[in-house]
């Protein structure tokens, strides 16, 4: 089955502690991306990549990173989270030379106190 | 920069009748636009996507149009079914890297 999966789903924290959510992919997608999505406002777009190696921040980026070293997987680090960042956060994959449709992960929702 | 504008209040429809959505830009036409569909707790799912050069694209009992001049994307819903409750993303492509700006969603609820 083609699908986003993302882990963990849900993630309580406290601030300073790095965490890590995963994004994996099975479609061979070149480009993946991840949001963010808070009430009343729509998804923002913390980092995308075009393809392995290529990252490029999105419209807000601070205090997130992230790597590409696989095609299908595209890993998001909060190497010091506060609780500005509790979200809910998705990942997205899409193939544009096909598509442009973008298909999303289930989302993560994470709390950071 | 180009900012996007969805009702924000529920849209609340009778069982059958045809349910609009509207989503509203600023500033130049994107090259495309695309509608997705989120339930609560999910990611979304991609619905329908219309070019700037179109006017109309239907699938089944969906219906987007895009009128450049007014600069306004309208979403039906024929024959809606309390299953269509959810909220609906508009998402703008402006051409670039494949980025895409999006609403916030306009929560439709249909009532049996």
């Amino acid at each position: 089955e083609a699908q986003v999966t993302q882990n963990p789903r849900y993630l309580i924290t406290v601030t300073g502690k790095k965490l890590t959510v995963t994004c994996s992919q099975n479609m061979n997608h070149e480009y993946m991306s991840w949001y963010r999505q808070d009430p009343g406002l729509g998804l923002r777009q913390i980092y995308y990549s075009m393809n392995v190696e290529v990252t490029d921040k999105g419209d807000v980026p601070e205090g997130y990173k992230v790597s590409r070293k696989e095609k299908r997987n595209f890993p998001l680090i909060l190497e010091s989270p506060s609780p500005n960042q509790t979200s809910l956060y998705f990942c997205a994959s899409s193939n544009p030379g096909q598509s442009y449709e973008q298909y999303f992960g289930p989302g993560t929702r994470l709390t950071v106190t | 920069s180009q900012k996007i504008e969805q009702n924000s209040e529920a849209l609340n429809i009778q069982e059958g009748k045809t349910a609009t959505l509207t989503c509203n830009y600023t500033n130049y036409s994107p090259a495309y636009l695309q509608w997705y569909r989120q339930d609560p707790g999910r990611g979304p799912v991609f619905l329908l996507l219309i070019r700037e050069n179109e006017k109309e694209k239907r699938k089944e009992r969906l219906k987007v149009t895009f009128d450049t001049t007014l600069k306004q994307s309208l979403f039906h819903i024929t024959a809606s079914q309390p299953a269509d409750s959810a909220t609906y993303l508009c998402a703008l492509d402006m051409g670039s890297n494949y980025q895409l700006i999006w609403g916030a969603g306009t929560k439709l609820i249909i009532k049996p």
